[in-house]
């Protein structure tokens, strides 16, 4: 079973500040990662995702994610942010030795983004 | 780009009251999902579909829940008798190669 731990269920930013979302999972057995993002009254988009290879991952909208094996993190980060950021932002792990019909999602609960002006 | 669609968008019923959400997945996409979130809480996977077929079910998919695509583009969630707790907003996934694709949502308010 895997599971996955989002340590703050609200982040405030001021603009332009840099923002770093927590992520840390637990699994088994080796793991694909992925940050969604939910913007008010939306569905859940894709930010961008580890299969694997290089640990550091780059996203739409300027988001950026590093994978680490040891800490068993994928937090989250992006140098400056807009107030368009503002959004609830999800992470997620699936098995990868799974595929297709098995492949599903474990979710984390949220950390909400809040960017103020 | 392709994308996910569902309807309706949002849909209130009566506790007790049948319930048919609707999902046209990714044209090439096989294999299908629906998820829940309960307002203020986590995604959770109810169920996965291939070729016809449940594939994988979570514990919150108990026998009030059927899965079925009856003409090949649709994938429909059917709720037999909803209950006060079957509020939340539903997804709709597809899947390709290593990413799960999600529809808008269905946010089901039963009273």
């Amino acid at each position: 079973a895997q599971s996955v731990t989002q340590l703050d269920s609200q982040v405030p930013v001021f603009e332009e500040a840099p923002v770093e979302l927590r992520c840390n999972y637990s699994s088994s057995v080796s793991v694909y990662l992925f940050w969604y993002v939910q913007y008010p009254n939306q569905g859940l988009q894709l930010l961008l995702k580890y299969l694997s290879g290089s640990t550091l991952v780059k996203g739409i909208n300027g988001f950026e994610a590093e994978f680490n094996k040891s800490q068993t993190s994928f937090h989250l980060r992006k140098p400056s942010v807009h107030i368009s950021d503002t959004a609830e932002y999800f992470c997620a792990v699936s098995d990868s030795s799974s595929g297709g019909s098995n492949y599903k999602l474990t979710f984390g609960k949220g950390t909400l983004l809040t960017v103020n002006p | 780009e392709p994308e996910v669609t569902q309807t309706p968008s949002h849909q209130v019923t009566q506790m007790g009251q049948e319930v048919i959400l609707r999902c046209v997945p990714i044209s090439n996409h096989l294999y299908f999902y629906w998820y829940r979130q309960i307002l203020g809480q986590k995604v959770e996977f109810l169920v996965s579909f291939y070729n016809n077929e449940i594939s994988e079910k979570s514990e919150i998919f108990d026998d009030q829940f059927s899965v079925e695509r009856p003409d090949g583009s649709n994938f429909t969630l059917k709720i037999r008798s909803t209950k006060l707790e079957d509020s939340a907003m539903y997804f709709c996934a597809s899947y390709s190669p290593y990413t799960i694709y999600f529809g808008e949502g269905s946010w089901l308010t039963v009273v």
